[in-house]
């Protein structure tokens, strides 16, 4: 199984930069890393992906090393709406049906 | 598109009823999942399903039937309810079922309780 390592919690105040790293070593060569945000009460929603180097949307910034053995999630200037808990995803090795398994996730906490 | 519906919200059962969990897509995709997350804790995957007809187990099936007769619904069964059945259950969807570079869609849970 393809498994995930993050920090269990994070905190951070408003108007600074978040970045939560991931560690998966065993990531297969053709598998992406995701990650999700989940609010309280809610369902995860998709927020960035990428294979390598590095990605940027209008939420986060994903950089990945070479090797691929870990990603760091980057959020700049975060606010209190950014505290959620955060899911780093990568899939299981290339073995036909996939499975996503999420791990427990970084708890992020912004404060004012 | 509605995307993806659970229902109920809510539900509250006592040891040993039995009960039904519903989740629909409308985005004509393979993949559906049901998740289930304790208090404080991340996601665990219950059973999936890769298209109609086809099912396997996550990580926790054991108390918990899936069927899939339809490419929209995949129900999901609690035979004989306990209190460590005590969850929010989301159910997601995604496109396919053989890239990781698909997105998975989440509903908004069940938030069930097992007295």
């Amino acid at each position: 199984l393809a498994k995930t390592t993050q920090p269990i919690s994070m905190d951070s105040y408003e108007g600074q930069e978040v970045n939560i790293t991931c560690s998966h070593n065993n990531i297969a060569t053709n598998d992406y890393i995701t990650w999700y945000q989940q609010f309280p009460s809610q369902g995860p929603r998709f927020i960035i992906q990428g294979y390598k180097t590095k990605v940027t949307n209008e939420v986060a910034s994903l950089f990945i090393p070479a090797d691929r053995k870990s990603s760091t999630l980057s959020l700049p200037r975060v606010s209190l709406s950014d505290t959620a808990v955060y899911y780093c995803l990568v899939g299981e090795p290339p073995s036909g049906t996939y499975k996503y398994i999420f791990g427990t996730g970084t708890r992020l906490k912004v404060l004012a | 598109n509605a995307g993806v519906t659970q229902t109920p919200k809510f539900q509250v059962l006592k040891t040993g009823q039995s009960m039904t969990l519903q989740c629909a897509q409308d985005m004509n995709h393979e993949y559906m999942s049901w998740y289930r997350q304790d208090p404080g804790m991340g996601l665990r995957l219950i059973h999936y399903s890769v298209g109609a007809g086809i099912t396997d187990q996550g990580e926790v099936p054991n108390g918990y039937n899936v069927s899939r007769s339809t490419t929209e619904d995949f129900p999901l069964r609690l035979l004989s309810a306990a209190p460590s059945q005590t969850s929010v259950y989301f159910c997601a969807s995604s496109l396919s079922t053989y890239s990781s570079t698909d997105t998975q869609y989440f509903g908004p849970g069940t938030r069930l309780t097992v007295l």
